[in-house]
């Protein structure tokens, strides 16, 4: 079974401050790994594929497949990085996405 | 390039009834998927279409239903919507619908049922 598990509902950091949401994932193939994000009143869009290995908007994300986990990272968390977040996972041979619960982040002041 | 765009934007709907929601993908994109999205179940994977063939299914039941056209344009269709299928529907559209690629959503229809 595939299955995202995301285990910040929310997270609130300072503008500076490094981020990193968690996500960790179960699947017995090689999976793809993606980064959605939904900013507020706009549609949900692609953050940073693993499959790319580039930096979006400074943020970063490493597939490690020894802890199944896929977290995204940011060394400085800026106000316009306040978004919903969504990890999903695409299985062998499937367009099919599973997505996480999704982290809600918030970057104060 | 226009984006993927769906239709109608908000709908209400009694129980008992069905419904059909439209989503036109990206120009020269082949493959469409449909999500749906509520508060307690997030955000779940409910079927893709590809050369008006359904190609990939999620774990829902009869009633959801859907068909794509030969221009790549998708309907889904519920059947005896029950109050459990409020939720937001999201369409998105990929070019092959390879596994790496990048789908691309739609703004959503809000579906209320009463």
């Amino acid at each position: 079974a595939q299955r995202v598990t995301q285990p910040e509902k929310l997270l609130s950091v300072f503008k500076g401050a490094p981020v990193e949401l968690k996500c960790n994932y179960s699947y017995s193939g090689s999976p793809e790994l993606f980064w959605y994000v939904q900013y507020s009143r706009q549609r949900l869009q692609l953050l940073l594929r693993h499959i790319s290995r580039e930096s979006i908007k400074g943020f970063t994300a490493d597939l490690n497949k020894g802890e199944t986990s896929f977290h995204l990272k940011k060394p400085f968390a800026q106000e316009e990085d306040s978004a919903m977040y969504y990890c999903a996972l695409s299985g062998q041979g499937a367009q099919k996405l599973v997505f996480g619960q999704g982290t809600r982040l918030t970057i104060n002041p | 390039k226009a984006g993927v765009t769906q239709t109608p934007r908000y709908l209400i709907k009694t129980r008992g009834q069905q419904v059909t929601l439209s989503c036109s993908p990206i120009s020269g994109h082949r493959s469409v998927s449909w999500y749906q999205q509520t508060p307690g179940q997030g955000l779940q994977f409910l079927f893709e279409y590809f050369s008006e063939t359904q190609r990939n299914k999620g774990n829902f039941p009869g009633r959801f239903s859907g068909r794509q056209f030969s221009n790549s344009r998708s309907e889904m269709n519920v059947s005896t919507l029950e109050l459990g299928d409020s939720a937001l529907y999201l369409c998105a559209s990929s070019l092959d619908g390879g596994q790496d690629e990048t789908q691309y959503f739609g703004p959503g229809t809000r579906l209320l049922v009463l």
